[in-house]
């Protein structure tokens, strides 16, 4: 398939262990910030969600937390597995918007 | 997999051609957004189509331009190709402009030479 990206950032992670992937967003208007998964010749796949008014919010094996102070997002992976090989973008988006901004993307790579 | 399809998966040009590229909304959904997606970053908004019309669009020139049709598949026609137009290029449908729960296609990937 094809390369999402080939200088982004690498977290390479043993399997089992938990990954943390980390984003700075820029613009404190934004009320919504969305996780998302990207494999090899695929589009990005919604992951987790967070409201402006949370600071952490659990999914299966996915915790995303937001500072608003210091503008910063992070997904935990728990138990990382091969499967979550692939690069993850942090998205924003203002309330009442329909413009998703994106940042510029993690790759992970799951070692077995 | 979602059920948003795009076509064709892969496109060759050359400068200064014109390309459309193609999207079928998931069931149910009437939005559909297009992106841009360099090689190595993320996708780049360039518009919204919202019951057959723009509904905002992102920081692209006007040789960007879309069309949605009554059954809300939409098109993406570029003009003037250029090199840096080289990308994927992936659309995402919705319901009522809600893209927090938007299903991405699996893109077309476009090559100007």
């Amino acid at each position: 398939g094809e390369s999402v990206g080939l200088h982004l950032p690498t977290l390479s992670v043993q399997e089992g262990d938990n990954s943390i992937i980390n984003c700075a967003y820029s613009n404190s208007a934004s009320d919504y910030f969305i996780w998302y998964k990207q494999e090899s010749g695929k589009g990005p796949q919604f992951i987790i969600d967070i409201r402006s008014n949370m600071d952490k919010r659990q999914g299966q094996r996915v915790t995303v937390l937001l500072n608003k102070t210091v503008k910063h997002l992070s997904l935990q992976i728990a138990a990382t597995q091969p499967g979550d090989s692939a690069v993850y973008f942090c998205a924003e988006l203002k309330a009442a918007g329909n413009k998703l901004t994106f940042g510029g993307g993690t790759r992970v790579l799951v070692k077995p | 997999e979602t059920g948003v399809t795009q076509s064709p998966t892969h496109l060759i040009k050359t400068r200064g051609q014109q390309v459309t590229l193609r999207c079928s909304s998931q069931s149910g959904h009437n939005t559909v957004s297009w992106y841009q997606q360099a090689l190595g970053q993320g996708p780049q908004f360039i518009f919204q189509y919202y019951r057959e019309e723009e509904n905002g669009r992102g920081n692209f020139p006007p040789r960007f331009s879309g069309l949605q049709f009554p059954n809300y598949s939409s098109e993406l026609n570029v003009n003037a190709l250029e090199l840096d137009d080289s990308a994927l290029y992936l659309c995402a449908s919705s319901l009522a402009g809600l893209v927090e729960t938007q299903y991405f296609g699996p893109g077309t990937r476009l090559l100007v030479l």
